[in-house]
């Protein structure tokens, strides 16, 4: 069965600081990866996705992500940080055979001023 | 644009009671899913549906069912409420194109049900 493991449930980070929230995912065969994002009180809107290919993949507002295989993470990234990335941040995992799409348990970000 | 579109928003309950929360969705495709949100533990799959007339189960379908019975609309009915399952509910609908379903979500944006 698949499964994502975010870590960290809280991240605070200083505005203009590098970001870097952590995702493990389990899934036997291979793994389509996603980061979501979801402001409060809305529903959750899609970052990036990763398929094939390069393993480094580009997102909205300057995020991006690495898939590493070797290692089953799928780390998301952003140089410098604004306050208005301050939201919950979800990794997910698709099954290709079944389509169920699992997600992680979420890490709450706070940009400090 | 793509459209999810959940009702009611909010809905308080009583213990045995029955709810039905419905999603309606625009974008005409196949996979809908419905997920609940709990602190802790991030959105869990309940129920999701390949297409019209079918439904399947996800990660934690007990004490509830789902109904496709058209393209656009994905019902999540609880026939006897319990205070356990007080929660956020969000529907989605799945990105699927020439075939292959890519992945991508469209999420509505959630029913909280309250069940006292």
């Amino acid at each position: 069965a698949q499964s994502v493991t975010q870590p960290d449930a809280r991240v605070t980070v200083s505005e203009g600081a590098s970001l870097q929230l952590r995702c493990k995912y389990s899934y036997s065969g291979t793994p389509y990866l996603f980061w979501y994002v979801q402001y409060p009180r809305q529903g959750l809107q899609l970052l990036l996705k990763y398929y094939s290919g390069d393993p480094v993949v580009q997102g909205v507002n300057g995020f991006e992500a690495e898939f590493i295989k070797s290692n089953s993470s799928f780390h998301l990234r952003k140089a410098s940080v604004h306050w208005s990335d301050s939201a919950v941040y979800f990794c997910a995992v698709r099954n290709y055979g079944n389509e169920k799409i699992t997600f992680g348990a979420g890490t709450k970000l706070t940009i400090k001023p | 644009e793509a459209a999810v579109t959940q009702s009611p928003r909010n809905k308080v309950a009583v213990t045995g009671g029955k709810v039905t929360l419905s999603c309606n969705q625009t974008n005409n495709h196949n996979n809908m899913y419905w997920y609940r949100q709990d602190t802790g533990h991030g959105l869990r799959l309940i129920h999701y549906s390949y297409g019209a007339g079918s439904t399947e189960k996800g990660d934690i379908p007990d004490g509830y069912k789902a109904s496709r019975p058209s393209q656009e609309n994905f019902s999540l009915i609880l026939e006897l409420a319990t205070p356990s399952q007080t929660s956020v509910y969000f529907c989605a609908s799945g990105d699927v194109r020439r075939g292959v379903n890519t992945g991508q979500l469209y999420f509505g944006e959630g029913s909280k049900l309250t069940v006292l």
